[in-house]
């Protein structure tokens, strides 16, 4: 079946980098995306990578991608406090129209 | 700008009425989905259209109806058959079903039922 997990919390420094994890069961997926919620919002998407793919790298943000492991990580260089949200981990498949979303990680970033 | 509307964004319903969420893009979108989210909990499905007149039941209908009458308005009703309707709803959008596509969400109607 479909089952993304992800821890809950992550606190971190400014300044550090944060890396949120997320692992998933179903090895069908096309399509793995990082979303971000600020507080009382809607859902931004952060990034996505292609399940062919083992990194991708956008400014701050590097994804990483262990097909093998089903394990998909997000790095979050020099974090700010601005980063504070939850990070949602997500995946698509190949019929389309449903993501599968992970429970959140609420990164907590302290000055 | 383009986006996607909810509203309101606080709701409060006596228990054992029925009550209409309202989600509007004009982002000419031809998906639309609603989603539920409670505390320590990913995204659940409930409902999607893929076009104008047609929708799909996701994980989590039981309780709740859709209609797609326009391509710009997907609205949710909650019914009195849910069993805890008490949740923040999210709608989204996305140009269609494809697994690739970004959807984008609206901000969120925050439902509470007493």
């Amino acid at each position: 079946g479909e089952d993304v997990e992800q821890s809950l919390f992550l606190s971190v420094r400014e300044g550090d980098s944060s890396v949120i994890n997320c692992t998933y069961t179903d090895s069908s997926s096309t399509y793995l995306y990082w979303y971000k919620q600020e507080p009382g919002a809607g859902l931004q998407l952060l990034t996505y990578i292609f399940s062919n793919m083992d990194m991708k790298q956008d400014q701050r943000l590097t994804v990483l991608l262990n097909k093998k492991d089903k394990h998909l990580s997000l790095r979050i260089a020099d974090t700010q406090t601005g980063d504070s949200a939850i990070y949602f981990c997500a995946e698509s498949f190949l019929q389309g129209g449903k993501l599968i979303f992970g429970q959140g990680t609420e990164l907590s970033v302290k000055p | 700008d383009g986006g996607i509307t909810q509203s309101p964004k606080y709701l409060f319903r006596k228990e054992g009425q029925n009550v209409t969420l309202s989600c509007e893009q004009n982002l000419n979108h031809d998906a639309m989905y609603w989603y539920r989210q409670d505390p320590g909990q990913g995204l659940r499905l409930i409902y999607y259209s893929q076009i104008v007149n047609d929708f799909q039941k996701g994980d989590i209908a039981e309780g709740y109806s859709v209609s797609r009458e326009k391509k710009e308005s997907f609205p949710l009703t909650v019914t009195s058959a849910q069993k805890n309707p008490t949740a923040f709803y999210l709608c989204a959008s996305s140009i269609d079903l494809a697994d690739w596509v970004e959807q984008y969400f609206g901000p969120g109607t925050r439902l509470t039922v007493t």
